[in-house]
């Protein structure tokens, strides 16, 4: 069965580095027919679909216009997990931010974290 | 950008009724549309994939239909259990995008 697991801070500070962490068991990230995905849910902005990283022979990253200046998403083999980092953060970025896993539609979700943007 | 619009924005039901929302792409993407439920303080979790296909462990009264831009789920019979809110999603192309929602509250 698989699951992922979300960690990182719920508050960031204005202009800072926001980075999460989706810990992945019962799959790999370097499996062949999933893509690994972030998105974040806000009142304003509903359910907005931020990037992803896949492997297809090789990695592949695609990102939302929105962020694109701003995010990275890297896959981590060794510990079959995949991060997101988004850079100079402003409280417009105060989200709930969801992994999820794809093999097509979003089958598998983590389980969600809250961040909070404010000083 | 394919915008997702879901109709209507809220409604209002009994358990044992037969509820319909729609969702219409800006543009035609096939069958790749999904649809998802949401609970407060949890995360989506799929019900239909390609457009019609139930995904397992999904009970059978969830239906999806459609192809092109025009796209419905039915909810053959209400159980306490489906209040919640409802998203259409696109996969056709980058960036995916999702439906602004449909809430499904108890009449």
């Amino acid at each position: 069965q698989v699951q992922l697991q979300q960690s990182g801070p719920g508050l960031v500070k204005p202009s800072q580095t926001l980075s999460l962490t989706c810990a992945i068991s019962g799959d790999s990230v370097s499996s062949d027919s999933a893509a690994w995905n972030w998105i974040r849910q806000s009142p304003s902005r509903g359910l907005e679909w931020l990037g992803r990283t896949y492997y297809r022979s090789k990695w592949y990253n695609e990102y939302a216009v929105s962020v694109k200046s701003r995010m990275t998403i890297n896959p981590d083999t060794s510990k079959n997990q995949f991060s997101l980092q988004l850079n100079s953060v402003t409280p417009e970025d105060t989200a709930v931010y969801y992994c999820a896993s794809s093999r097509g539609a979003f089958d598998i979700w983590g389980q969600g974290t809250v961040v909070t943007v404010s000083s | 950008d394919i915008q997702m619009t879901q109709s209507p924005s809220s409604l209002s039901a009994s358990v044992g009724d037969r509820v319909t929302i729609t969702c219409r792409a800006s543009q035609s993407i096939n069958n790749y549309l999904n649809w998802y439920h949401q609970k407060p303080g949890k995360a989506p979790k799929l019900l239909i994939y390609g457009a019609s296909s139930v995904q397992s462990g999904v009970p059978s009264r969830f239906s999806g239909s459609g192809s092109g831009t025009d796209f419905t789920l039915t909810i053959s019979s209400l159980q306490p259990e489906d209040f919640a809110t409802y998203y259409c999603q696109q996969t056709y192309s980058i960036p995916i995008t999702f439906g602004q929602g449909t809430r499904l509250d108890i009449k």
